[in-house]
């Protein structure tokens, strides 16, 4: 079955420390995305990719970084710049024009 | 920049009542509208999306309508069982074009259907 997948489901992370979530996908999708959700919030959009190669900030992109060497693969890293990383993570993909939007399960990164 | 409200943002009601959550969004040239579904610690689940050339969208027991000029939209769902029980979450493309640019989220209406 087609879907995305992300991985681990749960993270730890200690101070100062980069830890990289994993989001792959097996649609075909064009477009992946990332979102960050806190309680109580809407989710906010991280990063976009269009295409492989290419990469877009949304508008919390301070403190993570992000590569689309793969269709498949959009790696989110959260470096020690990002301040205050616990949150669940969600990585999603579209077909192009931002149809058929598909999400993965999610990550919930925690500092300890 | 477009901002989206949901309201309320929680409710809880009998097994079998039909009810509506509601949608707003402060900039009417929208290409789409969308509605999810999240279950608690899950991603979530596209339930209906609409065009902007559209006036409603119907899926099973869930029917969602949009209304441009006013910026609303509304999410009828009918003779609610309890497996309805999550949050739902509507989204607006965050700039011009379908949502390849990503998505605008409001911040859900968190939905118990008590047996």
């Amino acid at each position: 079955d087609g879907g995305i997948t992300q991985s681990p489901k749960y993270l730890f992370r200690k101070e100062g420390q980069n830890v990289t979530l994993s989001c792959e996908q097996n649609l075909n999708h064009d477009a992946m995305y990332w979102y960050r959700q806190d309680p109580g919030q809407g989710l906010r959009l991280i990063y976009y990719s269009q295409i492989v190669n290419d990469f877009q900030k949304g508008d919390i992109a301070e403190g993570y970084s992000v590569s689309r060497e793969k269709k498949e693969s959009f790696p989110l890293t959260v470096t020690s710049a990002q301040k205050n990383p616990t949150a669940f993570y969600l990585c999603a993909s579209s077909i192009k024009g931002g149809y058929g939007y598909t999400f993965g399960s999610g990550t919930r990164l925690t500092v300890v | 920049k477009q901002e989206v409200t949901q309201i309320p943002a929680a409710l809880s009601v009998p097994e079998g009542e039909n009810l509506v959550l509601n949608c707003s969004f402060t900039d009417s040239a929208i290409y789409n509208l969308q509605w999810f579904r999240q279950d608690p610690g899950k991603g979530l689940t596209s339930l209906l999306l609409i065009q902007s050339s559209q006036r409603e969208q119907t899926s099973g027991r869930l029917n969602a309508s949009l209304d441009k000029s006013s910026g609303r939209s509304t999410l009828y769902i009918a003779a609610s069982q309890p497996g309805d029980s999550a949050t739902y979450l509507c989204a607006v493309p965050m700039y011009s074009g379908g949502g390849a640019d990503g998505l605008t989220f409001g911040k859900g209406t968190h939905l118990i259907i008590q047996p």
